[in-house]
């Protein structure tokens, strides 16, 4: 069975700050997404990462893949309180454990 | 385009009572599952179709039953609530297998 492990698991910053989220597998695999969920809510779609060495950005938001290490990272610059959310890496139909983030004025 | 819904929203069952949370996607997807969130768990795998017809189990699908009778509905049966089924549930649908997730907007069920 694959797993999907994240990290941090909860993650309070500053904003102005930067950061990152980290998401480990444990199969091969060469896609991986990125999705938010913000509190009471549904999850939306974030990065659709295709490929080894993959990057996309988003406004504050990047992520990147690299499908050798089986890892995946989801970089946070200059943190604004809209951030705020919880945030899941998913392989196929697992997903990680997911990183909430709270962004402090 | 009303792309994945749910219902109910919310749901209080007694224990041993069964009930169908519905699922519609109007994207003609292949493929829907469920999915339940509890608190430090992600999101778990239910249950899965891979078209009308075609339906297999996820990681945790004790307590519960699927169909697929069209490429729109994907109903999910409680068949004897517990405690342990009070979560919330999400549907989804996508193009292929390992396409991009379309969620819905979850149902809130606590089994008393």
């Amino acid at each position: 069975e694959l797993k999907v492990e994240q990290n941090p698991l909860f993650l309070s910053m500053q904003e102005g700050k930067n950061y990152t989220i980290y998401c480990n597998y444990s199969t091969t695999s060469d896609r991986l997404y990125w999705y938010r969920q913000d509190p009471g809510k549904s999850l939306e779609s974030l990065f659709v990462l295709l490929s080894n060495g993959a990057v996309k950005q988003e406004g504050r938001l990047m992520a990147s893949l690299d499908t050798k290490a089986r890892l995946s990272t989801l970089h946070i610059t200059a943190a604004v309180h809209d951030l705020s959310a919880t945030y899941f890496c998913a392989v196929q139909f697992y997903f990680g454990t997911g990183t909430s983030l709270t962004v402090i004025p | 385009n009303a792309g994945v819904t749910q219902t109910p929203k919310f749901q209080v069952l007694k224990t041993g009572q069964s009930m169908t949370l519905q699922c519609a996607q109007d994207m003609n997807h292949e493929y829907m599952s469920w999915y339940r969130q509890d608190p430090g768990m992600g999101l778990r795998l239910i249950h899965y179709s891979v078209g009308a017809g075609i339906t297999d189990q996820g990681e945790v699908p004790n307590g519960y039953n699927v169909s697929r009778s069209t490429t729109e509905d994907f109903p999910l049966r409680l068949l004897s609530a517990a405690p342990s089924q009070t979560s919330v549930y999400f549907c989804a649908s996508s193009w292929g297998l390992r396409g991009e997730q379309y969620f819905g907007p979850g149902t809130r069920l606590t089994v008393t």
